[in-house]
């Protein structure tokens, strides 16, 4: 079956543009992650989503940055008014389940982004 | 909150074991996870400790001492293939989302 997919693979904005990164998670996934890496960095969290429960939004780095998601299927990551230092791989992955470290996250190929 | 240290940078040979270590610092503790990463690639799921002890799944093996916070995840009959960068990740406070570490970046020569 499908794994997690993400568009666009690569996206290049100027400095104050906004952009919509989507994530198609796994179907029947009823948990969502979107992470950000900066380059030769850790992943970071930013927010997850599980089922029709309100999302954590805890990791989000300010209020430039939202997601939506509908039901258990496609979430978009939003950011607004980008900055230079918005520019990282924005990764998603799903799960069965959320919570739980066990729970193993299947991730997508990620969306690169880069902001002039 | 969460933090986990692993070392940066890990060199080894061929068919050689490597061990890479992480300790972690957390508020509330539900397991340690185990994530590879290739250069420009997804990350993907290794192994998970919920109980001390070692969990092993073909060449790799992790353990998880949690009186000691601190776990390692051990590559044997390495392979070019397993160059890579690897990350041990806890959940985070509200339980929901893993926090990684840094990353350990693994190379390996022939």
């Amino acid at each position: 079956g499908a794994g997690v997919s993400q568009s666009p693979s690569n996206k290049v904005t100027e400095k104050g543009k906004d952009v919509e990164l989507r994530c198609d998670p796994i179907s029947g996934h009823t948990a969502l992650y979107w992470y950000r890496q900066r380059l030769g960095q850790g992943l970071e969290f930013l927010i997850y989503f599980q089922g029709n429960s309100a999302p954590d939004k805890s990791g989000l780095p300010s209020d430039r940055f939202s997601a939506e998601r509908t039901g258990e299927s496609v979430s978009t990551l939003t950011i607004q008014r980008t900055q230079q230092e918005d520019s990282a791989v924005y990764l998603c992955a799903s799960s069965l389940a959320g919570g739980g470290a066990g729970n193993e996250q299947f991730f997508g190929p990620g969306t690169r982004l880069t902001v002039l | 909150g969460q933090s986990l240290e692993q070392p940066s940078e890990v060199t080894a040979v061929e068919g050689a074991i490597v061990q890479i270590n992480c300790t972690y610092q957390t508020s509330g503790f539900y397991g340690l996870s185990w994530y590879q990463q290739h250069d420009g690639g997804a990350p993907t799921f290794l192994s998970y400790n919920g109980l001390d002890g070692l969990e092993e799944t073909g060449r790799f093996s992790s353990f998880l001492s949690r009186s000691d916070s601190y776990g390692y995840l051990l590559l044997q009959e390495l392979q070019m293939k397993d160059s890579a960068s690897y990350f041990c990740a806890v959940l985070n406070q509200a339980g929901t989302a893993l926090i990684f570490g840094k990353g350990t970046t693994l190379s390996v020569s022939s």
